[in-house]
């Protein structure tokens, strides 16, 4: 089971960039890193997924480095409609590994 | 497309009362999830069905019953309420199951346990 360990929260300024960091030293050979994004009132919803080294989306960007035991999620410019909560999950084998933790609480202040 | 859509949006029952949470997808997704979020906390899953007429058990299912009815709905059965059972249940679907899969969750129901 690989276990994730994030900060509980972290604050940021409207137009800074956010790294939010994730431990998951036990991460097995097959296992993917996916990061959510949840609102308040509102299910989360996919940002990113990787496997090694950078991943870019439209939205965010993913930093895995070379023994994967923790990877960081890169926000560049936050707006207030970033805050949220960014929970870090590692698929392991079986449904039964899949758990979201208690995620990072971002806030972005004006 | 609407999605992942569940119903009721909110419930409120007395302790020992049964109902059930209705979820329904339109992607023709192969599996269907089954979490609850207590206040402050992150999602926990209780019931999974990687495909039609499969379902397993997750983290916390005691307590709950679920049915796989066909590939567009599962749903999640409390047979006697307990206070602690206050919480929101969110479903959610993905295509495979698989490692790489992207879960897309419904707006979820605030149920209230007396």
């Amino acid at each position: 089971l690989a276990k994730t360990t994030q900060p509980i929260s972290m604050d940021s300024y409207e137009g800074q960039e956010v790294n939010i960091t994730c431990s998951h030293n036990n991460i097995a050979t097959n296992d993917y890193i996916t990061w959510y994004q949840q609102f308040p009132s509102q299910g989360p919803r996919f940002i990113i997924q990787g496997y090694k080294t950078k991943v870019t989306n439209e939205v965010a960007s993913l930093f895995i480095p070379a023994d994967r035991k923790s990877s960081t999620l890169s926000l560049p410019r936050v707006s207030l409609s970033d805050t949220a909560v960014y929970y870090c999950l590692v698929y392991g084998t079986g449904r039964r590994a899949l758990t979201f933790g208690s995620g990072t609480r971002l806030q972005v202040q004006p | 497309n609407a999605g992942v859509t569940q119903t009721p949006k909110f419930q409120v029952l007395k302790t020992g009362q049964s109902m059930t949470l209705q979820c329904a997808q339109d992607m023709n997704h192969n599996s269907m999830y089954w979490y609850r979020q207590d206040p402050g906390m992150g999602l926990r899953l209780i019931y999974y069905s990687a495909s039609e007429g499969t379902t397993d058990k997750g983290e916390v299912p005691n307590g709950y019953n679920v049915s796989r009815l066909n590939k567009r709905e599962f749903s999640l059965r409390l047979e006697s309420a307990a206070p602690s059972q206050t919480s929101v249940y969110f479903c959610a679907s993905s295509e495979s199951g698989g490692n790489t899969d992207t879960q897309y969750f419904g707006p979820g129901t605030r149920l209230t346990v007396l």
